[in-house]
């Protein structure tokens, strides 16, 4: 199985400074991998497919990137709506797996 | 829009069965792989089960693979997850996704399933 290695497992960081969650992948799994956001008492939300691919509606402060087999989520100026748990999932292979999760607070 | 509403949760103790539900409006449920996602309470994430868009392809992670069947009624516009021999580690919530591009892109509102004596 394809193990995602998340950090950190939780964040507090002051509203409009940059925040940064990384996902480590076992092995190559090229560009399938989606960052999921979830706010507290609902469901999960996709916010960036295919590594850096913004899903529709997602406000543009938000960004993906690639260096090997570590993935990166960006928030550029965090906002406090942003407070929530991050997900990084795998879509390369069976079983699909997900990242351990990250909490993000205000600072 | 696309709307996802899970059914069929409750409390069902160790060794019972159980059967969700997913009621899918606002786009073309048959051309479109489905999924099952669970979360324990406090915890991650954990992939349960897939289904192809015409329900002749599934997958199950091993931790449940012989014990829930994913299943879909395309005319109905409605998944299923029949869950047997529940184990108290099945305690969680259970979402219904749709697989639009690949990864799962709409999710439910999800439905709490707890396995307790």
């Amino acid at each position: 199985d394809i193990q995602m290695t998340q950090s950190p497992a939780s964040l507090s960081a002051s509203l409009e400074e940059i925040v940064t969650i990384t996902c480590q992948a076992s092995q190559d799994i090229g560009n399938w991998l989606a960052w999921y956001q979830q706010k507290p008492g609902k469901s999960p939300q996709l916010l960036i497919y295919d590594a850096t691919s913004l899903a529709d509606g997602v406000p543009s402060r938000f960004s993906g990137s690639r260096s090997g087999t570590q993935y990166s989520l960006k928030i550029s100026r965090l906002q406090v709506e942003d407070i929530g748990s991050y997900y990084c999932q795998q879509a390369h292979s069976n079983p699909l797996t997900f990242g351990s999760g990250t909490k993000l607070e205000i600072k | 829009e696309v709307q996802l509403v899970e059914s069929g949760g409750g409390l069902v103790q160790p060794g019972r069965s159980l059967k969700l539900s997913c009621a899918a409006s606002g786009f073309t449920f048959s051309s479109f792989p489905m999924a099952w996602v669970r979360q324990a309470p406090k915890k991650g994430l954990e992939w349960v089960a897939s289904i192809s868009s015409g329900g002749g392809g599934t997958y199950y992670p091993d931790s449940v693979k012989g014990r829930f069947t994913i299943s879909r009624d395309n005319a109905k516009s409605t998944l299923y997850l029949q869950m047997d021999s529940l184990r108290s580690e099945d305690t969680a919530s259970y979402y219904c996704a749709s697989i639009l591009r690949v990864y799962p892109d709409y999710w439910g509102q999800g439905v709490m399933v707890t396995v307790s004596s």
